[in-house]
């Protein structure tokens, strides 16, 4: 069974410029759940979809969002970039929603804003 | 906001030791799960922890869950110098849909 796999995994990009991160989950989850890993902050979660639907938020700015596919892949958008959104942004899936179940995460997407 | 807060930050062991990471969580919850990552990684599930359990063991793993003093600990025994990496726990309230928080982390070194 294929993992998760995030894309792209490496990418540069300016202040003020958008990016947007793919995430496809293991086949048959539902769930997929975004974090935001940064030396400082730590794991920080950003939001959970299952079934297309968004489940939960966590404390970001309307800059970042996200959106599920009917196949489950995922998307999250982070709209005019600040130099402190700097981080590796991890997705995981699972077979079940909030928190319930074991994640399985990619490798991350490292996001590196000059 | 970090729900949980593991202790010791930072573990130096020598190869063939027990390993001991303590995590202290702040409200009620549904399970607690400890994750491995290795340097810059994506997170490796390792063991999940209802809370109605008092311990569980997977290999050399062995997970303890008190909820009167919302604490777990992750004991890893015999270590290798594999085991290096950072550890956190995770925890998600019990009602309705929760999301996963991750502690702050266990930094351990295995030295060979």
């Amino acid at each position: 069974k294929a993992g998760v796999t995030q894309t792209p995994r490496y990418l540069i990009k300016t202040r003020g410029q958008q990016v947007t991160l793919s995430c496809s989950p293991i086949s048959g989850h539902r769930s997929v759940s975004w974090y935001q890993q940064t030396p400082g902050q730590g794991l920080q979660f950003l939001f959970e979809y299952f079934s297309e639907t968004q489940r939960n938020k966590g404390n970001f700015p309307g800059r970042f969002s996200g959106r599920q596919f009917s196949n489950s892949r995922s998307e999250m958008n982070v709209s005019t970039l600040e130099l402190g959104d700097s981080a590796l942004y991890l997705c995981a899936s699972s077979s079940t929603s909030g928190g319930t179940g074991e994640l399985f995460f990619g490798e991350g997407s490292r996001l590196t804003v000059l | 906001s970090q729900q949980g807060e593991e202790d010791p930050q930072a573990l130096s062991i020598q190869e063939g030791e027990n390993a001991t990471m303590n995590c202290s969580y702040k409200t009620s919850i549904n399970n607690l799960q400890w994750y491995r990552q290795n340097s810059g990684r994506g997170l490796v599930h390792l063991i999940l922890i209802r809370s109605n359990e008092r311990e569980k063991h997977s290999g050399r793993l062995r997970v303890t869950l008190d909820t009167s003093k919302k604490s777990s600990s992750l004991l890893i025994t015999a270590s290798r110098a594999a085991d290096t990496a950072s550890y956190f726990c995770a925890t998600a309230a019990p009602a309705g849909y929760q999301k996963v928080t991750f502690g702050t982390g266990t930094k351990l070194q295995v030295i060979p």
